[in-house]
């Protein structure tokens, strides 16, 4: 079975620039959850999806937004990037709320 | 407001001996406490979880012991290898399903 599949694996962007990141859950879970990872940090919660709707938002200001599919995937989008939007950023998917979320490898953002 | 504490920062820990780190959360609200270990270049993986039901949680060389009176919960690692070297985080997930983590530890295991 595939785990949680997230792209691109790296991806370098210039200041003020707009980025797109996207993450297949496994299959058949309808909970995806979006995570930054500043190096040598936790993961700080962005966002999470149930069922197509946004059930959370985590302390990020608006240039960060986020959408889930029919199909139950998601994009993360963030706009005017700065240089401390610099980090790994981690998709998470569970099948409800109730289960333990699996993550995927993650996407190593890097803005210069 | 970091809402779980995590320590040590870093551990350094003899092949076979037990590796013990320490969480401690705010939160009475918190519904699930999982521990995640992480690779270099990998995300997170779901080590063990354990609700606030219960006291201690063992899988394999594993094992959970939460304190809720304390508001404080351990990860022990039991005859600790090579292969354990990683960075450990505690979590705590919200009612509104927020995972809210740990600094992390990062363990090393000396051969």
């Amino acid at each position: 079975d595939a785990g949680v599949t997230q792209s691109p694996t790296h991806l370098i962007k210039t200041r003020g620039q707009h980025v797109t990141l996207r993450c297949s859950p496994i299959s058949g879970h309808k909970s995806v959850s979006w995570y930054q990872q500043v190096l040598g940090q936790g993961p700080q919660f962005i966002f999470q999806y149930y069922e197509k709707e946004e059930r959370g938002r985590g302390n990020f200001p608006d240039r960060f937004s986020a959408r889930q599919f029919p199909n139950y995937s998601s994009e993360l989008n963030v706009n005017a990037l700065l240089l401390g939007d610099s980090a790994l950023y981690l998709c998470a998917s569970s099948l409800d709320r109730l289960g333990g979320y699996t993550f995927g490898s993650g996407t190593r953002l890097t803005v210069v | 407001q970091q809402q779980v504490k995590q320590s040590p920062q870093s551990l350094i820990v003899q092949k076979g001996g037990i590796s013990i780190i320490n969480c401690a959360y705010e939160n009475t609200a918190f519904d699930y406490f999982p521990w995640y270990q992480q690779f270099p270049g990998k995300g997170p993986a779901l080590l063990i979880a354990i609700r606030p039901d219960v006291s201690e949680k063992k899988e394999g060389r594993f094992t959970i012991s939460f304190n809720k009176s304390a508001k404080q919960f351990s990860l022990h690692i039991m005859d600790s290898q090579p292969g354990d070297s990683a960075t450990y985080f505690c979590a705590a997930r919200s009612r509104d399903d927020k995972i809210i983590f740990g600094k992390g530890t990062r363990l090393h295991i000396l051969p």
